[in-house]
């Protein structure tokens, strides 16, 4: 009973393809984020949603598209992939945005770009 | 502009030592402050928070950690380390009082505990 679940794991592609990440959670929770993980372990948020709005959008490549069918889901697409694009990426829930509730983390998935 | 800072890149302890993972903060408004705990390959897990209350706050796995104010830190401790301990801790910090939705991580500490 996985709660915040990501797929695929690691994902290695070439330059220039387009892959997603899909992210689902069980928790029953309204936020959901996407963050990226650089190679120095830094840890920045991407996107935030909120009851499948859009709250933050951290000056993120257009390559770069979230996509909220629902609560418990929040994908991201990305197009004309880039070496630099190459990080883990971690998707969150949180139970609100608005008040100081902790994060759920998924395991990540590992972006390779070559 | 809220931000965290966590000077040490890492710290080594010998295990059943008394661990300190620093951490200090800089907000606008009233600091909500959390410490989440990642072991190698697999997402950040929440270890405990500060929101209000009393300044020494407990959490997961044995955690504590010491709000204060004048000096902004929020320092995660524990009083005896386990081997198993050794993993990578990030301070996080949330403003709300600027009205930002946005947690900010520190860059993480890496503790090692030597058997």
């Amino acid at each position: 009973d996985t709660a915040v679940s990501q797929t695929p794991k690691y994902l290695v592609t070439q330059m220039g393809n387009d892959k997603s990440i899909k992210c689902e959670q069980n928790l029953g929770h309204d936020t959901m984020y996407w963050y990226k993980q650089d190679s120095k372990k830094f840890l920045k948020i991407m996107f935030s949603y909120n009851n499948k709005e859009l709250i933050i959008n951290e000056t993120v490549p257009n390559r770069f598209s979230p996509k909220s069918p629902d609560k418990a889901h929040l994908n991201l697409h990305i197009n004309s992939l880039e070496l630099g694009d190459s990080a883990v990426y971690f998707c969150a829930s949180s139970q609100g945005l608005a008040a100081p509730y902790e994060q759920y983390f998924g395991p990540g998935t590992r972006l390779t770009v070559t | 502009a809220q931000s965290v800072a966590q000077p040490e890149d890492q710290v080594n302890v010998a295990e059943g030592n008394p661990l300190t993972v620093k951490c200090t903060y800089s907000v606008s408004g009233n600091p909500y402050l959390f410490w989440y705990v990642q072991y190698p390959n697999r997402g950040l897990q929440f270890l405990l928070k500060y929101i209000t209350g009393d300044n020494l706050v407990k959490g997961s796995y044995g955690f504590e950690a010491e709000f204060n104010k004048s000096q902004t830190s929020f320092h995660l401790k524990k009083p005896s380390a386990l081997v198993s301990d050794s993993a990578l801790y990030f301070c996080a910090v949330r403003d709300l009082g600027t009205g930002g939705f946005k947690t900010i991580f520190g860059a993480g500490t890496r503790l090692f505990v030597k058997a």
